[in-house]
């Protein structure tokens, strides 16, 4: 159970748009559809971005979109907003009722 | 509207037990798995622990693996983790999250354990 490798941190200005990946193994990230992505912001719970790699929960912004090539899934941001600035961690299901989260990206919006 | 809130935190010596429960509200219970996911201060997220709608099929990190154990009652739709021999890398604020599949669409404000001699 390693846990997914995101960058520390990603930044970009307001109307940009900024890539998180998150690489995981074969058997995780790199099976099937099993990747989803949280928003946090500071002293609050987590919050579903995507899930099944590129599918946005009802109320969730079409700026928010993911991907997947291989071992690594992305979340893209398009036209940065203020308001986006948070952690963002990817997860992944492996096997057996057992999950994974990546170390979690802080982005900053300049 | 779906509602998880989380209680039986508090401060344990090491070695000691604690038992988390989470009482869930605004939805079908047993229709979905549930999970603990926790967050050391001014760390990530980790997974803790998983269990399936009917409560046979349960996961564990490996940090807590033979440590602790996730059960359910659906007749009080309440989820529960039991810690027992706590480390002081266990202190966390420790969330429950409702599973749609293999993502967590809904969350608990948390719960802090902290583990202090």
């Amino acid at each position: 159970q390693s846990a997914l490798t995101q960058p520390a941190s990603v930044s970009g200005s307001p109307g940009q748009s900024i890539t998180i990946s998150c690489t995981g193994t074969s058997s995780d990230v790199g099976s099937d559809n099993l990747v989803s992505w949280y928003q946090q912001h500071p002293g609050k719970a987590p919050k579903l971005m995507i899930y099944e790699g590129s599918k946005r929960p009802s109320g969730v912004s079409n700026r928010f979109s993911g991907s997947k090539s291989g071992k690594t899934a992305s979340l893209t941001i398009s036209g940065l907003q203020a308001e986006d600035e948070a952690d963002y961690y990817c997860c992944s299901y492996a096997s057996s009722f057992t999950w994974v989260f990546g170390g979690g990206t802080k982005l900053t919006v300049l | 509207e779906v509602q998880l809130v989380e209680s039986g935190g508090g401060v344990v010596r090491p070695g000691g037990s604690l038992r988390l429960s989470c009482a869930a509200s605004g939805f079908t219970f047993d229709d979905y798995g549930m999970s603990w996911v926790r967050q050391a201060p001014g760390k990530g997220l980790e997974w803790v622990s998983g269990i399936n709608w009917h409560g046979g099929g349960t996961g564990y990190a490996d940090s807590v693996k033979g440590r602790f154990t996730i059960s359910r009652d659906n007749a009080k739709n309440s989820l529960y983790l039991q810690m027992n021999s706590l480390r002081a890398e266990d202190a966390a604020l420790y969330h429950c999250a409702r599973a749609d599949h293999v993502a967590f669409d809904y969350w608990g404000q948390g719960i802090l354990v902290t583990v202090s001699s």
